[in-house]
Order: C-alpha cells, then sequence, then structure tokens
C-alpha cells in the first residue's frame, strides 16, 4: 500500500479554515485517496473520498495536486464538533480494498 | 442515512473464553471487514469477506479468530480463546464493493475487556 505522511497535529481557530495536508508521493495511478476522522474510540467516520479531481462534499473539500503525491483536506468553517484524529488512507484497487491506517492528524479545534 | 451497527458496545470476559462480536452491516453491502484498535494506537485490518469467504487476512487474524455471515443480515467476529491481548475496540465496516471508489462506512465498535 502507498505510505501517507501527515503532520502528527495541528490546531484550528473555530470559525476558520482547517487545511490538513497528506504526502502520499509513492501513490499508484489507479490509488484512491480518502480521508476519515476518529472521534475519541468511535469508529472511524467517512469524510471524503478521490482519484485526481477536486472533489467537494457537505462535510469538506479535498484537493489532490496534479501529480497526485499530495493532497488537502479543507474544513471550511471549523468547529469545536471537529476535533478528531484525521486519518489520510491510499487504498489498493483490488477486490478486498482493506484500509492501512497510519498515524494521522490529531485536529485541535480551540475557540 | 443508513448505518452499520455493533453489539455489544461493551464486552467482558475472562481470558481463555470464546466471544463473539456481531455486526449488521449495511444492507445492500457485499464486502465485509474487521478491524481493531488497541488502546492508544493505530486501527489495524484484521480480515475482509465476500461471497462467503474470506478476501484477504493479516497476520494477526490467527487460527484464534474466524468470521461468519450466519444470515444474510450479520457478521460475526470469534474468537475462540481470549488472551490478554485480544482486549481492544473492534470495528466492523461494510462497503458497496472491494474496489477503492466505494467507500468502507465504519460501526461504532465493540469495546472488548479480556481480565
Amino acid at each position: 500500500d502507498a505510505k501517507t505522511t501527515q503532520p502528527p497535529s495541528m490546531d484550528c481557530a473555530e470559525g476558520r479554515a482547517a487545511n490538513l495536508p497528506c504526502n502520499h508521493s509513492t501513490i499508484s495511478g489507479n490509488e484512491y485517496v480518502y480521508w476519515y476522522r476518529q472521534i475519541h474510540s468511535q469508529g472511524p467516520q467517512y469524510i471524503i473520498h478521490g482519484l485526481k479531481n477536486n472533489e467537494t462534499n457537505e462535510m469538506a473539500s479535498l484537493i489532490i495536486t496534479e501529480d497526485r503525491k499530495s493532497s488537502t483536506l479543507i474544513l471550511p468553517h471549523a468547529t469545536l464538533r471537529d476535533t478528531a484524529v484525521y486519518y489520510c488512507i491510499v487504498r489498493r484497487t483490488t477486490n478486498a480494498g482493506k484500509s492501512t491506517f497510519g498515524d494521522g492528524t490529531t485536529l485541535t479545534v480551540k475557540p | 442515512e443508513p448505518e452499520v451497527t455493533q453489539t455489544p458496545s461493551h464486552q467482558v470476559t475472562q481470558m481463555g473464553q470464546e466471544v463473539i462480536l456481531r455486526c449488521v452491516p449495511i444492507s445492500n453491502h457485499l464486502y465485509f471487514y474487521w478491524y481493531r484498535q488497541i488502546l492508544g494506537q493505530k486501527v489495524e485490518f484484521l480480515v475482509s469477506f465476500y461471497n462467503n469467504e474470506i478476501s484477504e487476512k493479516s497476520e494477526i487474524f490467527d487460527d484464534q479468530f474466524s468470521v461468519e455471515r450466519p444470515d444474510g443480515s450479520n457478521f460475526t467476529l470469534k474468537i475462540r480463546s481470549t488472551k490478554l491481548e485480544d482486549s481492544a475496540m473492534y470495528f466492523c465496516a461494510s462497503s458497496e464493493s472491494g474496489f477503492s471508489y466505494n467507500e468502507q462506512f465504519f460501526g461504532p465498535g465493540t469495546r472488548l475487556t479480556v481480565l
């Protein structure tokens, strides 16, 4: 599986945009980038995924660089409830499709 | 919105006992997974399951573990003889397919405590 690198922690002010970077320089051409988050010990929550185009949904935006070696998850207006561990995952294109979690980024949203 | 459910939320057992953790995946999903997370550590893949067969398993998933889809809705993880180091959160997940363009949805987890 392609390895991902994320900063261990980030802070963000409430109401501001949170920009979480991820490096995945060994990604293969048909592997998708996924973002999940985990609040306390709850189950990982799916946020967004993409292949090469930028994506947006009701939770977040995903910006993938043209060479696909890195991506940024954007939470446009962070709230205190967005405090969580955010995981960037590259999933293999196989018929098993497991997710390999790293250490993620602990995002702390501050009032 | 459809969601993955898991029971029980917390299971306490004695070392050497058998436990069965239960999951109800999202109804139209075909691929099922178990992951675990030891306190303070990463989420780790255990096994994936499709068409009543194991598709892939990790080194953690040894002979003490087994999975089953006993009926059309439940997906279970059995640990035959629990060890102290099996204490962890166990997460079930499901997806429409195993291909990476289909997202996996995770359940809330079962906290297993082995005494």
